[in-house]
């Protein structure tokens, strides 16, 4: 399977511990985003990168929150001092390179997602 | 600040019928707007795009419209059946943003 992979798929943690996320893109996508979506609700923008270069970070995103995609390849997420707040479903998304929007969709490519629960 | 919503409640329709889900925004132009279908514990797949400037795509069963002046998208399944139950999310992207922004989704049920 070549899609976008996240481990671990769930992670429980206790109040105050740091956590970090892997996701692995597609291979030749040049874009990298990291959502958080909690139930019921629709996919949170948290960040992209372009290659290695983060362009944009949410600003409801709090200090404690940090990612990071060397190389280009893959990216991790950081949440450190986690919050009973912070628990949700972290998703991973890649898309290809857009050359030409009159043919390239732009497509997100998803990942399964991690899911953190914070006792 | 930037909004997007979609029917909150969720939608029951019986099979055969048409169902119609709605995106609308305020303090937005997006240039471009993305539908995805979601299924309970995946991530969303992507369904279609369409661009600013255009007023109707069409894919097999799906139909989806785009009015600039209303600030709204509709989403029209055809001929719908149970395995189309699913949470339908509409994205928004601003021109050269590559950002994509998501409506909170429409859970939608169809009943056989």
């Amino acid at each position: 399977d070549t899609g976008v992979s996240q481990d671990p798929r769930h992670k429980i943690t206790k109040r105050g511990q740091n956590v970090t996320f892997r996701c692995d893109p597609i291979s030749e996508h040049n874009r990298l985003y990291w959502y958080r979506q909690t139930l019921g609700q629709g996919p949170e923008f948290l960040t992209y990168f372009q290659n290695e270069a983060q362009l944009e970070k949410s600003r409801l995103l709090s200090d404690r929150f940090s990612a990071e995609r060397p190389k280009g390849s893959f990216s991790t997420l950081e949440i450190q001092r986690t919050e009973q707040g912070d628990s949700a479903m972290y998703l991973c998304a890649s898309s290809l390179p857009i050359r030409d929007r009159r043919t390239n969709t732009g497509e997100l490519f998803f990942g399964e997602g991690s899911r953190l629960t914070v006792l | 600040s930037q909004k997007i919503e979609q029917n909150s409640e969720a939608l029951n329709i019986q099979e055969g019928k048409t169902a119609t889900l709605t995106c609308n925004y305020t303090n937005y132009s997006p240039a471009y707007l993305q539908w995805y279908r979601q299924d309970p514990g995946r991530g969303p797949v992507f369904l279609l795009l369409i661009r600013e400037n255009e007023k109707e795509k069409r894919k097999e069963r799906l139909k989806v419209t785009f009015d600039t002046t209303l600030k709204q998208s509709l989403f029209h399944i055809t001929a719908s059946q149970p395995a189309d139950s699913a949470t339908y999310l509409c994205a928004l992207e601003g021109a050269g943003t590559y950002k994509y922004i998501f409506g909170t989704g429409t859970r939608l049920k169809v009943l056989a």
